[in-house]
């Protein structure tokens, strides 16, 4: 069974700071990788994608990829109380069946005035 | 922006009945999804779909069933509701290079 790990929080930062998100994995042979936030009551919506080892950025939003480790994060600079949701790891693997995203069961981030 | 649509937001059924969730994507992607997600659970896949009349089961395909006859639309089917199939259920569709995956709004389902 392949496996996506999140700490579930809730990870408090106060507002203006840095939020850093940590994901592992075990699928070594993974590829591809993001992160959705997901408000309370609602659906998740994809805001990163990374594919190769490193960073990349957008926005306040940067996304660290070390695939030896098996290890992904979504940094979050400057943070807002809009910021505060669940943000969900997934990595894409392939089985018999075809590719399919495997979820964290997500981390709660509490943003404070 | 791709748009993903799901029949209903909330549905109240009693058990027994036969439920009907339906999924639209207007992206013409090819791979569409049937997730559901409940708290400390996390998204879990019930079945998916690679082309049309095509599915294939996921990790939870118990109790349920899938329709697929048009691209752009992906039916859940529980053929006989039960109160442990009261959950968050959430269709998603995916681009196929970057396999990135769109999630509808989602249905709540309550099976009392």
């Amino acid at each position: 069974q392949k496996e996506v790990e999140q700490n579930s929080g809730p990870l408090s930062v106060p507002e203006g700071a840095i939020a850093s998100l940590n994901c592992t994995y075990s699928d070594r042979v993974s590829q591809s990788f993001f992160w959705y936030r997901q408000y309370s009551g609602k659906s998740p919506e994809l805001i990163m994608s990374i594919y190769s080892n490193g960073d990349k950025e957008d926005g306040r939003f940067t996304a660290q990829l070390n695939k030896a480790s098996q290890y992904v994060s979504l940094l979050i600079r400057d943070s807002q109380p809009s910021d505060s949701a669940t943000y969900l790891c997934a990595v894409n693997s392939f089985t018999g069946g075809g590719n399919k995203l495997t979820f964290g069961t997500g981390t709660q981030l509490k943003v404070e005035l | 922006d791709v748009k993903v649509t799901q029949s209903s937001r909330y549905l109240v059924k009693r058990t027994g009945e036969k439920v009907f969730l339906e999924c639209v994507q207007d992206m013409d992607h090819e791979n569409m999804f049937w997730y559901r997600q409940d708290p400390g659970l996390g998204l879990r896949l019930i079945y998916f779909s690679y082309d049309v009349k095509m599915k294939e089961k996921g990790d939870i395909p118990e109790g349920y069933s899938v329709s697929r006859e048009k691209k752009e639309r992906f039916s859940l089917i529980l053929e006989s509701a039960s109160t442990n199939q009261t959950s968050m259920y959430l269709c998603a569709s995916r681009d196929g290079p970057s396999y990135e995956q769109y999630f509808g709004p989602g249905t709540r389902l309550t099976v009392t």
